[in-house]
């Protein structure tokens, strides 16, 4: 079974209002999340690194303010796209590390969802 | 700069052919991984293999198999005698950086879709 979960699965919103995501690890503790996003037919592009009770990294070109991320337990990461416009609609993914000592720490993806802005 | 390059963009098969999926990467990095993601239509990842930048060896798992190739920065995939359910976008993706490639965000190629007909 899966062991990250995300939710929504899917999500229609209306422009100008704000959603969340929220990504979870079931069965272990997640220090750090990813937060990657698919715009049809393209691939992923990693947003940001979301880092359990500090303020997430964002990658180059990703706004801020417009993509908060919060990571406020050990077990779960938000996304909340704000003032969303038709252009935020996309597959939003994220991706949690399971810390292994001496190894590879282990990525375990979400399902994904699908953000439909209209 | 960190990037994998998948050139195939679609690639069509009759069921039972093999088909080989390209994949070149580039990193100035001496460790890293490299990763191959199945996405079928329904969105999610579903992981294939990780191979980190020290093992050269070619791996086998069923009627999946691939190549490393560190002189050329390849890491190609071949499926054998495919089947329809193979049918999926599969995307390529490397992890470097910091931490060896540990830190887990990946940057991904920007897939290939494979199509098997019947």
């Amino acid at each position: 079974g899966a062991v990250v979960s995300q939710h929504p699965s899917r999500v229609i919103c209306k422009s100008g209002t704000s959603v969340k995501i929220e990504c979870r690890s079931l069965d272990f503790q997640a220090t750090t999340m990813f937060w990657y996003r698919q715009f049809p037919k393209q691939s992923l592009m990693l947003m940001a690194t979301s880092n359990e009770g500090s303020k997430a990294t964002y990658e180059q070109g990703v706004e801020k303010d417009k993509f908060l991320i919060n990571h406020a337990s050990l077990t779960l990461s938000t996304l909340t796209v704000t003032s969303a416009h038709p252009e935020d609609s996309s597959f939003y993914i994220c991706s949690a590390r399971e810390q292994v000592t001496g190894g590879w720490n282990t990525i375990y993806f979400g399902e994904g969802s699908w953000l439909t802005v209209v | 700069a960190q990037k994998v390059t998948q050139a195939q963009t679609e690639i069509s098969v009759v069921e039972k052919e093999d088909v080989t999926l390209d994949c070149v990467y580039e990193t100035r990095d001496t460790t890293y991984y490299l990763f191959w993601y199945k996405q079928p239509p329904s969105g999610e990842l579903v992981f294939l293999i990780r191979r980190n930048s020290f093992d050269e060896q070619n791996e086998i798992s069923g009627r999946y198999s691939w190549n490393f190739q560190k002189s050329t920065s390849s890491f190609n995939f071949t499926i054998t005698a495919s089947q329809v359910v193979d049918s999926a976008v599969y995307f390529c993706a490397l992890s470097g950086g910091r931490y060896g490639g540990s830190q887990g965000n990946l940057i991904f190629g920007k897939g290939t879709k494979l199509s098997v007909k019947p």
